[in-house]
């Protein structure tokens, strides 16, 4: 069946714009999970959502970052006022729980390359 | 200093070698531990899911967690050049089971 997928694949924009990145999870799955990777490091966890809710969004680096999922289903990551040292990788996944079961692996999209110049 | 620490690499070795891949961390709270791999351009993949101590295999691989060291490992066994990717530790606490903590990966290269 089909995997996360991410909309778009690369996105390069000038320092001070406004930008949205677009996330499709699995279909059925409650969960959902936003992280971001720096060139050379491990994703560093985002936000994360059941359902239409965002349960945790402590890992948002500041007022700056936003992510809304009003239908349960897909999810934007929003990204205001863009800085140099936004440009990574940033990943979406989706469960069909949360939880410590084996039902909680997380399946990652490709990622969305966010390049800001 | 980071939650969890892994070796860069990167590693290169011979086709059917033993690749040995390995994670410290400092967080004692840390109860679920997994093994995920990303290939160039793609998104991580789960390989390996422990929880809390000891050993689990599947196929060719091994994850290995030692609690009261706070360092786990991975081993793939007859290596194969499809085993090329990054490999990245990741682990997470009875509370907060979603965050996934990741170590920085690990890049292998198996040679033909």
């Amino acid at each position: 069946g089909a995997g996360v997928s991410q909309t778009p694949s690369n996105k390069v924009t000038e320092k001070g714009k406004y930008v949205e990145l677009r996330c499709d999870p699995i279909s059925g799955h409650t969960a959902l999970y936003w992280y971001r990777q720096s060139l050379g490091q491990g994703p560093e966890f985002l936000i994360y959502f059941q359902g239409t809710g965002a349960a945790d969004d402590s890992g948002l680096p500041n007022d700056r970052f936003f992510a809304v999922r009003p239908e349960g289903s897909v999810s934007t990551l929003k990204i205001q006022r863009t800085e140099r040292g936004d440009s990574a990788v940033y990943l979406c996944a989706s469960s069909l729980n949360p939880g410590g079961s084996p039902s909680y692996e997380q399946y990652f999209g490709p990622g969305t390359r966010l390049t800001v110049t | 200093q980071k939650e969890v620490e892994q070796d860069p690499g990167p590693l290169s070795v011979p086709e059917g070698a033993i690749v040995s891949l390995n994670c410290t961390y400092s967080n004692s709270a840390f109860q679920y531990f997994m093994w995920y791999r990303q290939y160039s351009r793609k998104g991580p993949e789960l390989l390996m899911y422990t929880y809390s101590s000891g050993n689990k295999e599947d196929g060719r691989f091994t994850a290995q967690v030692d609690k009261s060291s706070k360092y786990i490992s991975l081993f793939i066994r007859d290596s194969q050049p499809s085993d090329s990717a990054t490999y990245l530790c990741a682990m997470s606490t009875l509370l907060h089971d979603y965050k996934l903590s990741f170590g920085a990966g690990t890049t292998v290269t198996v040679r033909a």
